[in-house]
Parts: C-alpha cells; sequence; structure tokens
C-alpha cells in the first residue's frame, strides 16, 4: 500500500530558505517525484530522484533516503511566485504508479 | 507541441447528467492517465493508458465512471449519472514510456473543474 506524509502548509520569508519533507511507506519503490502547482493550475515536474542523496537543480534540490522512506525539497533564496503546493509522488515502477499525497502548501511572505 | 490539452476547462451540470471530459495528450507520448483532485483527497489516479490500452482501473471510483482511448491521440472520461461527489478538478496527463517497465515524467493538462449541482 501507500502512505504518504507531507506538512499541510507552511509559511516563509522571501529570501529565505525552506525545507519541505515527505515519508512515505509504499509495498514497492524505483523513485521519488516532486511536482509544483500553483492555485488553478496543473501539476508541473520539478524533480525525480531514484539514488540516496542530494540532487541540485538551481534554487531546487531534493534528498532522498531511500533506507528511510524520507525525501525532502529544499528552495533556495525564496521568491513570492514559489508560493504554491508542492506535491511528493513516489514512484512504484511502471507506467502507471505515481502516488500523490496531498501536497504541503507554501506560503511565502514578503 | 501544445502540451496536453483538455476540454472543456469548466464544467457544471446538475446531478444526474452525463458529463464526458476530452483529453488530447502530447504527441508521441505513450502513456495517458486521469486523476481526479479535491481538496481532500488530493491527487488521486483513475486510471491509466499505455499504448491506448487500459492497464489499470482500480482508480475508478465506481461503474458511473468509464474512460476510452480509442487512438493515440484522443481519451475521453465520462460519468453518468453524474453526483455532486463528483465535484472536482479532472487531470489528464501524458508521458512517453513506451512500456510498463518503464518510468517518464508525467505532463499535466490544464485540468476540467468540474461542478455537480
Amino acid at each position: 500500500g501507500q502512505n504518504i506524509d507531507q506538512p499541510t502548509e507552511m509559511t516563509a520569508t522571501e529570501g529565505a530558505i525552506v525545507q519541505i519533507n515527505c515519508t512515505y511507506q509504499t509495498s514497492g519503490f524505483n523513485g521519488l517525484f516532486w511536482y509544483q502547482q500553483h492555485a488553478g493550475e496543473a501539476p508541473t515536474f520539478l524533480s525525480y530522484n531514484v539514488l540516496d542523496g542530494l540532487e541540485e537543480k538551481g534554487r531546487f534540490s531534493s534528498f532522498l533516503s531511500r533506507s528511510k522512506g524520507y525525501s525532502y525539497l529544499l528552495l533556495k533564496e525564496l521568491q513570492m511566485k514559489d508560493s504554491a503546493s508542492y506535491l511528493c509522488a513516489p514512484d512504484l515502477g511502471g507506467a502507471n504508479n505515481l502516488f500523490f499525497g496531498t501536497g504541503t502548501r507554501l506560503t511565502v511572505i514578503p | 507541441d501544445a502540451g496536453v490539452i483538455q476540454s472543456p476547462r469548466h464544467e457544471v451540470t446538475e446531478m444526474g447528467q452525463e458529463v464526458t471530459l476530452r483529453c488530447k495528450p502530447i504527441s508521441g507520448h505513450n502513456s495517458l492517465f486521469w486523476y481526479r483532485q479535491t481538496m481532500m483527497r488530493g491527487l488521486e489516479l483513475l486510471i491509466y493508458f499505455n499504448n491506448n490500452v487500459p492497464i489499470d482501473d482500480s482508480g475508478m471510483p465506481e461503474d458511473r465512471f468509464s474512460a476510452k482511448m480509442p487512438n493515440a491521440s484522443f481519451s475521453t472520461l465520462k460519468i453518468q449519472p453524474s453526483e455532486p461527489r463528483d465535484s472536482a478538478v479532472y487531470f489528464c496527463a501524458s508521458s512517453l514510456a513506451e512500456t510498463l517497465a518503464g518510468t517518464d515524467t508525467q505532463y499535466f493538462g490544464p485540468g476540467t473543474r468540474l461542478t455537480v449541482l
């Protein structure tokens, strides 16, 4: 089965750093996706981690620990436009299996 | 490419009516997914197709829901009869994934906001 846990809401200040955690319990696991979703819009791809460790992509980095069932998304130099929901989605392999949590709604304040 | 195209963008209907949502995946993509998103339950996978064949429809809530993919460039999700609890945003997504063993990024359409009165 799948059990995904993320904080429901977070608030951070413009220019700061924020870490969004995700823990998961799945019956199979290939990797983990992070998606960003602005209000009223579709989810858009941010990152996909297969191996343990930190992967950096500009202001966004994603970390994975397969043994601990844990991932986080790190956002640096926050901008107002980063206010959005961030969805953690473990990949159970195959063309199908992305299971999304309810996401973390991040609000960036001046 | 125009990305994943969905229509209509908004749909308001009365309970008991039939609703048909449409999706055109990105050209060349082999897998197509239908999701439903609500505040309470988040983003839920309803059904997905690989090479036009339905692979897993275990997420379809009940027999009132049906989906088809008659060709590689078109899919429909139908709700008949619709109920107020079906009100949600329905997303279609597509990915390259040529086989069931592949994992590729899913690209989402803009969604259809359905309201059933």
